[in-house]
Parts: C-alpha cells; structure tokens; sequence
C-alpha cells in the first residue's frame, strides 16, 4: 500500500512568488492535515480536514496562506506572495479518521527555501 | 515553554547503550504518542500510551507515562546506528482532536 504522497520534495523560489504543494494521502483516510516545521524545530498544525471540510484552520495565516481539499482526498497547500520566514518542511499526514486513538501517516515533506 | 517540551534536546550514546528521553506537557491529555523521524523524512509512528495506562512496551522500547508529572518517557534500549533521528512526542488534548508536537530530541548514536 502507497504511503502519502507529497510533492515536490524541494522547491526554491523568490520572496513574494507563490508557491504549492500537493498532498495524496493514503486511500480511505477521511482526514488529512498540514503541517509546518521549522529547522531543528517541533511541529505546527496549521490545517486539519475532515473530509473535504476544513475543521481546524486556527493556525493557517489567512493572508496569505489557503488549502483546499476537493472531493476529499488530495489537498493542496498554497503560499502567496511568500515571504524569507516561510522557509521550512510543510509535512502533510493522514490518519483513517479523527479519533486521537489513530496514528497519523506522514509523507516525506516538501521542503521550501525562500530567498 | 511549550506543550510537549521533549529533554534532553540532543543526546549522543554508543551504540548498545540505553537512551533516555523525556516529554512534559501541560494541559491533560487523551494519550500521547512517540514518533521517529529519520533526516530529511517524514515522521513515523512508534507507539501510543494512553492516558490510563502508566507503562508501554514494543520491542526495544519501553514508553512510561505519569500524569500526576505531567511527563513521559521513552527508553530505547540496546540502542543501534539505526536508531540514530530525532524522536518527537505529541500529545492530545483532553476533549479536543487538537494534536500538539513538542521540539523532539535528535538522537545520535555512535557506532
């Protein structure tokens, strides 16, 4: 069984250009999430989905940072304009359903340099 | 400081030897979790302890969780090169689906 996709894995651009990532998490898993991780650094949910339906987007700042999930399965995480701080591993995970019981399947990550 | 705060930041052993590492946390939690993550991938998931449960085994690792700290703690033992990542706990929030990472501790063992 595919484990979650992500891609790319490196992507290098500009400040203020936009960028995307793409997530397609493992099949049947109702619920996928987004994270961000900084250099040496823990975790930072910026996104969860139930579904197509964004159930947890506190974290994501809305300026400039936006997600979708159609139909429920792949998402797609876009920056734009990007800016130097948005440097980091963007880790997409996904996990069969809410429950905090269930363990959460990570893909490789995607990391972003901006310069 | 931040919930699932992970000690010692870096530890570096010999092979064979045991490791050590620690979690606090702050709120109360539904169960907390240990995952692996290897340079430059993804985090993989080692086990889950849950709120009621003080002490967990897989393998060569041994979790214990005290909720009365607020801590916990995983035990790798007879530890190998491979073994060599950054090891991050998170916990869950009582009530909550919110799932919060603490910094990790990057593991370096020596062959």
């Amino acid at each position: 069984e595919a484990g979650v996709v992500q891609s790319p894995r490196y992507k290098i651009i500009e400040k203020k250009q936009p960028v995307a990532f793409w997530c397609n998490p493992i099949s049947g898993h109702n619920t996928l999430y987004w994270y961000r991780q900084n250099l040496g650094q823990g975790l930072e949910l910026l996104i969860r989905y139930e579904n197509e339906e964004a159930v947890d987007d506190s974290q994501l700042p809305k300026d400039r940072f936006s997600a979708e999930r159609l139909k429920g399965v792949d998402s797609t995480l876009k920056i734009q304009p990007a800016e130097l701080g948005d440097s980091a591993v963007y880790l997409c995970a996904s996990s069969l359903d809410a429950d905090t019981q269930e363990t959460q399947y990570f893909g490789p990550g995607t990391r972003l340099l901006v310069l | 400081s931040q919930q699932g705060e992970e000690d010692p930041q870096a530890l570096s052993i010999q092979e064979g030897e045991n490791a050590t590492m620690n979690c606090s946390y702050k709120t109360s939690i539904n169960n907390l979790q240990w995952y692996r993550q290897n340079s430059g991938r993804g985090l993989v998931h080692l086990i889950l302890i849950r709120s009621n449960e003080r002490e967990k085994h897989s393998g060569r690792l041994r979790v214990t969780l005290d909720t009365s700290k607020k801590s916990s703690s995983l035990l790798i033992t007879a530890s190998r090169a491979a073994d060599t990542a950054s090891y991050f706990c998170a916990t869950t929030v009582s009530g909550t689906y919110k799932y919060i990472f603490g910094t990790g501790t990057r593991l370096k063992v020596l062959a």
